[in-house]
């Protein structure tokens, strides 16, 4: 049972122009999300989060929209380098308190930036 | 200087064997953490610890078991090691409480012939 879904295994986008990847989630409890980037060979990093009680967060490149009643979740990376590269990974919280041992992670996209 | 270090970060073993991996963190977190990432690349988290408490999957053989000798580490004892176990064992750290920002460990790839 997927409560976190990433429907596409990989994107692949021109450097400079916007890489959007796509998250999905089930269930109504989850109202804290995260974005996780992963290089090869190493632990995944967080990159950027978002309560529920926002629709838009943004850091720099990077972008997280949330839209609670699609439970659709997005990150844009503009403009996109090939540093970007990596396996980004979207993760669900039920709450932002009472521990990660709750988070639910998708199965991450793969992006590759082409110079 | 490695926040969240583990070792070994590959191990090749037979079926039937007990191994461990060993993780150790240096952010002064609270409560540690193993997730499994299997062929299907699924992030799962296996246990979650700290000084208190230990909440486990429900999921998790307990042919596995953490051991925490103090709160900067956190190991991972895997006894009579089956086929299926063969995946990379990330573990991580965080303040005890928050959903949020986890740091991990580089991982560690188990394969069982």
């Amino acid at each position: 049972d997927q409560q976190v879904k990433q429907n596409s295994p990989s994107l692949s986008v021109q450097e400079g122009r916007i890489s959007i990847l796509n998250c999905d989630y089930t269930n109504s409890m989850f109202d804290y999300f995260l974005w996780y980037k992963k290089y090869p060979a190493e632990g995944p990093t967080f990159l950027i989060s978002i309560s529920s009680i926002k629709d838009k967060n943004e850091d720099g490149r990077f972008t997280v929209f949330l839209n609670k009643s699609a439970k659709h979740l997005s990150l844009h990376i503009v403009p996109s380098q090939p540093g970007d590269s990596a396996v980004y990974f979207c993760a669900a919280s039920p709450s932002t308190q009472g521990g990660s041992e709750k988070l639910v992670f998708g199965k991450g996209t793969k992006l590759t930036v082409n110079p | 200087d490695t926040a969240v270090s583990q070792t070994p970060k590959y191990l090749v073993t037979q079926m039937g064997n007990d191994k461990s991996i060993k993780c150790e963190q240096n952010l002064g977190h609270d409560t540690m953490y193993w997730y499994k990432q299997d062929s299907k690349k699924f992030l799962k988290i296996m246990f979650s610890y700290n000084n208190k408490e230990l909440i486990i999957n429900e999921t998790v053989p307990n042919r596995f078991s953490p051991k925490s000798p103090d709160k900067a580490h956190l190991n991972l004892h895997i006894n009579s090691l089956e086929l299926g176990d063969s995946a990379v064992y990330f573990c991580a750290s965080s303040h005890r409480g928050w959903a949020g920002e986890l740091f991990f460990g580089e991982g560690s790839r188990l394969t069982v012939l």
